[in-house]
């Protein structure tokens, strides 16, 4: 069946760290991949996405490329603030709109 | 604005009273769905539905109905809530590029 494995958090970190968390993916076909983020509080909101292989998607300092080969899509960002604190999720879509989300990783960067 | 809009918001209740949660959104999409988050376990798919009189089970169907009667609506109902549905649930829609748009959440209590 379809399965998403996140990196177990949480992920404690100091401002300006290099981020990774890391997610791979089981499906059949090639999906669609998505990063979604949750702040306290609030509900999930889309981080960033990719459509295709060797797509590499972005947003807020954030990247994250579609590797087939190795059926992953890595949350990378090169410097991390105290506001980036929150519940990273990696969900992907078969095209069938039954999504299948990650545990989700919690990230606190701290001052 | 474009939302999701919940409610309740929080509650408290016990075994056996029927409940509802409301959801609605504005942005006139047809893909609107509902998730459980409980701690270690991301979010789970209860049901989803593409349109209007179209809902489908997703992962965590059991104890749980909804009604798709408007594009914009999409109640859950819990007839007989037990203490294992205490959770926080939220309410998306999907736009067509398939992004999701969440509400806020709503913690259920069951005593």
């Amino acid at each position: 069946g379809n399965s998403v494995t996140q990196m177990e958090g949480p992920v404690t970190l100091s401002e300006e760290a290099f981020l990774t968390i890391n997610c791979t993916y089981t499906a059949t076909g090639y999906p669609s991949l998505f990063w979604y983020v949750q702040y306290p509080g609030e509900g999930l909101q889309l981080l960033l996405k990719a459509t295709k292989a060797d797509d590499k998607g972005s947003n807020k300092g954030f990247e994250a490329t579609y590797r087939k080969e190795t059926t992953s899509f890595h949350l990378e960002k090169g410097s991390v603030q105290v506001s980036d604190s929150a519940v990273y999720f990696c969900v992907f879509d078969t095209g069938r709109r039954a999504l299948t989300f990650g545990s989700g990783t919690r990230l606190q960067v701290q001052p | 604005e474009a939302q999701v809009t919940q409610n309740p918001r929080y509650l408290i209740t016990v075994t056996g009273k029927k409940l509802t949660v409301t959801c609605s959104q504005n942005m006139n999409h047809e893909y609107m769905s509902w998730y459980r988050q409980d701690p270690g376990l991301g979010l789970r798919q209860i049901y989803y539905s593409m349109n209007v009189e179209v809902t489908d089970k997703g992962d965590v169907p059991e104890g749980y109905k909804v009604s798709r009667k408007e594009k914009r609506n999409f109640p859950l109902i819990l007839e007989s809530p037990s203490p294992n549905q205490t959770s926080l649930y939220f309410c998306a829609s999907m736009e067509n590029t398939g992004e999701l748009f969440f509400g806020e959440g709503s913690r259920l209590t069951v005593l």
